[in-house]
């Protein structure tokens, strides 16, 4: 079956510019994550939706990021007046259920280059 | 806060070379400790779950252990394709959902 898709593959855009970067989860899941992977870094979580629960928003690095999940599917991270530092490959992951214990399918991701 | 370090951070083998990769972690309440296989330019790849001390799992090639404060995944006479970026997460007691990451070993497989 599919996968995880996300759009687009690869974003450049000037700094102070605004990004929407879109995440599909695998069809039947209902949790979606959201990791950032810097060069030299390991991945960090950013975002977690569950169903139409609120989100936990503990890893967003900042309030210039945000994000949304409509219908319980397809999500949006958005990114304001990006900053040079974050510039990253951002991924999506979905799992069945929530609960960290269940193994997360993570998307190609989107390559986000700040200049 | 859950930590997880690996090593080494890179690795060259010649083929049929076994070896182990080591994860070591620090965790309030282990919900599971997961191996994913990363190639360049792709998102991460589940290979396998652990959840408690002394459980081990296989899938070709790899075989994943599992201590109180480490997991071993250790490569059985690797091939060229094994080559790739392995990287070791924890779901801690925590309340989040999110794993932790390390930082990868990268694997590369000499013919």
């Amino acid at each position: 079956g599919a996968g995880v898709s996300q759009s687009p593959s690869n974003k450049v855009t000037e700094k102070g510019k605004d990004v929407e970067l879109r995440c599909d989860p695998i069809s039947g899941h209902t949790a979606l994550y959201w990791y950032r992977q810097s060069l030299g870094q390991g991945l960090e979580f950013l975002i977690y939706f569950q169903g139409n629960s609120a989100p936990d928003k503990s890893g967003l690095p900042s309030d210039r990021f945000s994000a949304e999940r409509t219908g319980g599917s397809v999500s949006t991270l958005t990114i304001q007046r990006t900053q040079q530092e974050d510039s990253a490959v951002y991924l999506c992951a979905s799992s069945y259920v929530a609960g960290g214990q269940n193994e997360q399918f993570f998307g190609p991701g989107t390559r986000l280059t700040v200049l | 806060e859950d930590q997880v370090t690996q090593s080494p951070e890179a690795l060259r083998l010649q083929e049929g070379e076994s070896s182990s990769l080591n994860c070591s972690y620090t965790v309030s309440g282990l919900r599971g400790l997961f191996w994913y296989r990363q190639d360049p330019g792709k998102g991460p790849e589940f290979l396998f779950t652990l959840y408690s001390a002394g459980e081990e799992k296989e899938k070709e090639r790899l075989k994943a252990t599992l201590t109180k404060k480490e997991s071993f995944l250790h490569i059985t006479a690797p091939k060229p394709e094994d080559s790739a970026t392995y990287l070791c997460a924890v779901a801690g007691g925590g309340g989040a959902d999110g794993l932790t990451f390390g930082k990868g070993t990268h694997l590369i497989i000499q013919p």
